[in-house]
């Protein structure tokens, strides 16, 4: 079995600080890691992906993201956050003999000016 | 979105009634998924098609079938609408057999059974 867990449900960060969404996962095999945005009354949009490799994942918009393998966590970072990063925010796990995808319940990001 | 289109975007239906949600894609991608997203929840799997005629059902199926009879072409189906499916449905495709390729998803579907 394979879980996400995202253990805020709200982020609130000033424009210009650094933001932080945090995920844990739990899956029995090797992880695949994925992080969407999704914004008010649209689809989910892909950020960026863990497969192998180099433990810091670049992606879109000047997200990032670091594996952890000793702590099972993929937490995503933006060093300086901007009022249209605002938006709902999914971390995704997939063991990689699955082709199933299993989300957390996603984190709702602010960010104020 | 990635070439998906999802149709009708929103449906008000009564308990009881069938409902059908059609997702149609124009990447000739292989693999197409039905979630359904809830407050708290998250997305949830509901079934899954990996080719023409081949589906599989995901975490949360009770009371929803699927057909593909065209790779362009996944509809799901509440035969008999229940306000507990009142939700958005999101389709989404992936395309190769590996499973560190990404989805895409489509615009959604806001259903709401009364």
């Amino acid at each position: 079995a394979q879980s996400v867990a995202q253990p805020e449900d709200q982020v609130n960060v000033a424009e210009g600080n650094p933001l932080t969404v945090k995920c844990t996962y739990s899956v029995s095999g090797n992880p695949y890691l994925f992080w969407y945005v999704q914004y008010p009354n649209r689809g989910l949009q892909f950020l960026l992906k863990y497969i192998t490799g180099d433990n810091l994942v670049k992606g879109s918009y000047g997200f990032e993201a670091e594996f952890n393998k000793s702590q099972t966590s993929f937490h995503l970072k933006k060093p300086s956050a901007l009022v249209s990063d605002s938006a709902l925010y999914f971390c995704a796990v997939r063991d990689r003999d699955d082709y199933k995808l299993s989300f957390g319940a996603g984190t709702t990001v602010t960010v104020r000016a | 979105d990635a070439g998906i289109t999802q149709s009708p975007r929103h449906k008000v239906t009564e308990t009881g009634t069938p409902v059908t949600l059609r997702c149609h894609q124009t990447e000739n991608h292989r693999y197409m998924y039905w979630y359904r997203q809830d407050p708290g929840h998250g997305l949830r799997l509901i079934h899954y098609s990996y080719g023409v005629k081949d589906t599989d059902k995901g975490e949360v199926s009770d009371g929803y079938s699927v057909s593909r009879s065209k790779t362009e072409d996944f509809l799901l189906t509440l035969e008999s609408a229940t306000s507990s499916q009142t939700s958005v449905y999101f389709c989404a495709i992936s395309s190769l057999a590996t499973t560190y390729n990404e989805q895409f998803f489509g615009p959604g579907t806001r259903l709401t059974v009364l």
